[in-house]
């Protein structure tokens, strides 16, 4: 059964790069039809989708995240990252990594990982 | 780009039934939605794909108290005989060629 496991430093500086990698277990990352994502959730707020992409490398993003995100993938260790620049105290959330099903939604999940940013 | 509407809150007493409702913006009537479920302090969970036929396939475990519908722009979740893990943070998510969307989430409290 596949599984995501996301990790990275709990904690981040202002202005710094929030810098995360999910896991993937029981499957490969690259299965022909996957699509992978990141998606987070400030405290007491709702989903955001940060931004999504591909086994092959094809890359969608949040228009309002765009310009400060990177999502990558490494087949070789059945991994996707996620870097978000010049982050700020509004970045402060518990971040998930997920798998996009064949019909479209995010219907695996990672138990998500809190990233505080703080001086 | 799609826009999900729901309500920020609803509630229904413990064994009784409850339906939630997600509304898509105009221009987007006729797109899947997902149904997660969050419990407090935990991951979402994938509940179900729900067409705009009402037609509806439920994630691996998903009870059978909880079923899908749709009318129109809007889509709902039903759970019936309502129990104490119920309580939770329901979000709707669908999705566009190059964008994927949630909605601002319902909280449902058991009475």
């Amino acid at each position: 059964q596949l599984q995501l496991q996301e990790s990275g430093p709990g904690l981040v500086k202002p202005s710094e790069t929030l810098s995360l990698t999910c896991t993937v277990s029981g499957g490969s990352i690259s299965s022909g039809t996957s699509y992978w994502g990141w998606i987070r959730q400030p405290p007491g707020k709702g989903l955001e989708w940060i931004g999504s992409i591909s086994y092959s490398g094809s890359t969608y993003y949040n228009p309002s995240l765009k310009s400060r995100v990177t999502i990558s993938v490494d087949t070789s260790k059945n991994q996707f990252s996620l870097k978000l620049s010049s982050v700020t105290a509004a970045d402060t959330a518990v971040y998930y990594c997920a798998s996009r099903g064949i019909a479209g939604a995010f219907d695996i999940w990672g138990q998500g990982t809190m990233v505080t940013v703080s001086s | 780009q799609p826009v999900l509407t729901q309500s920020s809150s609803a509630s229904a007493s413990l064994g009784s039934s409850v339906k939630l409702t997600c509304t898509l913006s105009s221009g987007h009537r006729s797109y899947i939605i997902a149904w997660h479920q969050q419990q407090p302090g935990k991951a979402p969970r994938y509940l179900m794909k729900l067409e705009g036929s009402g037609s509806y396939n439920k994630g691996s475990g998903v009870p059978d108290r909880f079923s899908g519908s749709s009318s129109g722009a809007d889509r709902y979740l039903t759970i019936s005989n309502l129990q104490s893990e119920d309580e939770a943070d329901y979000y709707c998510e669908t999705w566009d060629s190059n964008t994927q969307v949630f909605g601002g989430g319902t909280k449902l409290t058991v009475l």
